[in-house]
């Protein structure tokens, strides 16, 4: 199985703050890196595909960067609905795998 | 707007037979990959397996063969059957749809938590 490792497990930041997330994968994906956002109690929510797209619906304060076994995602300027969990997930090939998250909480 | 809702039992004994269902609504389940993910309290997300509506099927090595999957495309639902069921087993269960592996999982259902307990 191919290993998501995320950094920083946790991060403290204040509203407006530029935040960045770390995934590395123990292997090349190539650029089949998804960045999930999860509240408590809800489902994850699809904000990056394929490393860098954007999701429908979901704001341009987000971004990812990467390929290979190095990828980003960055939030611009934090804002208090950002205040959440955020996995990544490679699609390469099964089984797919998550990373441990990071949970971005308020400073 | 595509919707999914789990259904099944909250409870299931161990060393039997976890199942549930998602209802699709609101597009086909017609040309997708329709996969489950499980995640115990407070903890990661764990994919379990996915199948395409062609009945081909891909599951996670780590649940030992325990796993199946099944769809029935003219109820637009899909299932999952887990068995010999733990502790370990314990979590809620999201089912997803995915577009392919340049799209990851788009839409989620509100997930279910299944218990394993006596």
């Amino acid at each position: 199985d191919i290993q998501m490792t995320q950094s920083p497990s946790s991060l403290s930041a204040s509203v407006g703050d530029r935040v960045t997330i770390t995934c590395r994968a123990s292997q090349s994906i190539n650029s089949y890196l998804n960045w999930y956002q999860q509240k408590p109690g809800k489902p994850p929510k699809l904000l990056i595909y394929a490393a860098s797209s954007l999701q429908s619906g979901v704001p341009s304060r987000f971004s990812g960067s990467g390929s290979g076994t190095a990828f980003t995602v960055t939030i611009s300027s934090l804002q208090p609905e950002d205040f959440a969990t955020y996995f990544c997930q490679q699609s390469y090939t099964t089984p797919r795998t998550f990373g441990q998250g990071t949970k971005v909480e308020i400073k | 707007q595509v919707q999914l809702q789990e259904s099944g039992p909250g409870l299931v004994k161990p060393s039997e037979t976890l199942s549930l269902t998602c209802s699709v609504s609101g597009g086909s389940i017609n040309s997708y990959f329709w996969t489950w993910i499980r995640q115990p309290a407070g903890k990661g997300l764990e994919w379990v397996g996915r199948l395409y509506t062609s009945g081909t099927t891909n599951y996670n090595p780590s649940l030992e063969g325990r796993v199946t999957m099944s769809v029935d495309t003219s109820k637009n639902q899909f299932s999952l059957n887990l068995t010999s069921v733990s502790a370990a087993d314990t979590a809620v269960y999201y089912c997803a749809r995915e577009m392919g592996s340049s799209r990851g999982l788009d839409y989620w259902g509100q997930g279910t938590l299944v218990t394993v307990s006596s």
